[in-house]
């Protein structure tokens, strides 16, 4: 089945530490973004790519960094410059038809707590 | 200014019953797409509908219609007949042509079914 896989769903970070957040589609989707999403709100996006060896920063892209090796995956560092990342993070992915009604697929999201 | 606004952060609605969720938008591109979303405490992020700027008519996927009221800038979510199931959030999503690649996505709303 195609899809989009995060991982890992929970992640604990001490202060001071940087984490890396997986994100891996097998829907041969050129287009991938990361957003956050805090309690009781809406999605922000962090950074976006639509092609290998090419992101773009988002709205809230300060204090975290990106990759895009592979077009399968977009892994998401959050560095020890990212004040509050206690978070859900979620991935998603898109193809680049052109089409306006292609939707954003999502992962399973993971939830990142500050400990 | 935000580029979508849900202004209702919670919504009760009892079983059977039909709900009205509120989005409006803002763009000035010639051609967009609005997309609505669910979000189960689980985290995923679920697709709905699909509504374009030039569509003639308001889409409809079972229980879901929109009402899109394009003066107005208005895109809003009408689902019928509400289940338990059904209680979630609710995220209104926007996309322009000009910065194709981009999803807007609003606050959010969160609705309770009653049994």
């Amino acid at each position: 089945d195609g899809g989009i896989t995060q991982s890992p769903k929970y992640l604990f970070r001490k202060e001071g530490q940087n984490v890396t957040l997986s994100c891996e589609q097998n829907l041969n989707h050129d287009a991938m973004y990361w957003y956050r999403q805090d309690p009781g709100q809406g999605l922000r996006l962090i950074y976006y790519s639509q092609i290998v060896n090419d992101f773009q920063k988002g709205d809230i892209a300060e204090g975290y960094s990106v990759s895009r090796e592979k077009k399968e995956s977009f892994p998401l560092t959050v560095t020890s410059a990212q004040k509050n990342p206690t978070a859900f993070y979620l991935c998603a992915s898109t193809p680049q038809t052109g089409a306006m009604n292609t939707e954003a697929f999502f992962g399973q999201g993971t939830r990142l707590t500050v400990v | 200014a935000q580029k979508i606004t849900q202004t209702q952060p919670g919504m009760f609605v009892q079983e059977k019953e039909a709900v009205t969720l509120d989005c409006t938008y803002d763009t000035s591109d010639p051609s967009y797409g609005l997309f609505w979303y669910k979000q189960p405490s689980s985290g995923e992020m679920i697709f709905l509908i699909y509504q374009g700027s030039y569509d003639q008519q308001n889409a409809t996927e079972g229980r879901y219609s929109l009402n899109f009221q394009k003066a107005r800038k208005s895109a809003n979510l009408v689902i019928s007949a509400s289940q338990l199931g059904d209680s979630a959030m609710y995220f209104c999503a926007m996309r322009e042509i000009y910065n194709f690649n981009k999803f807007y996505f609003g606050s959010g709303t969160k609705l309770n079914v009653k049994p």
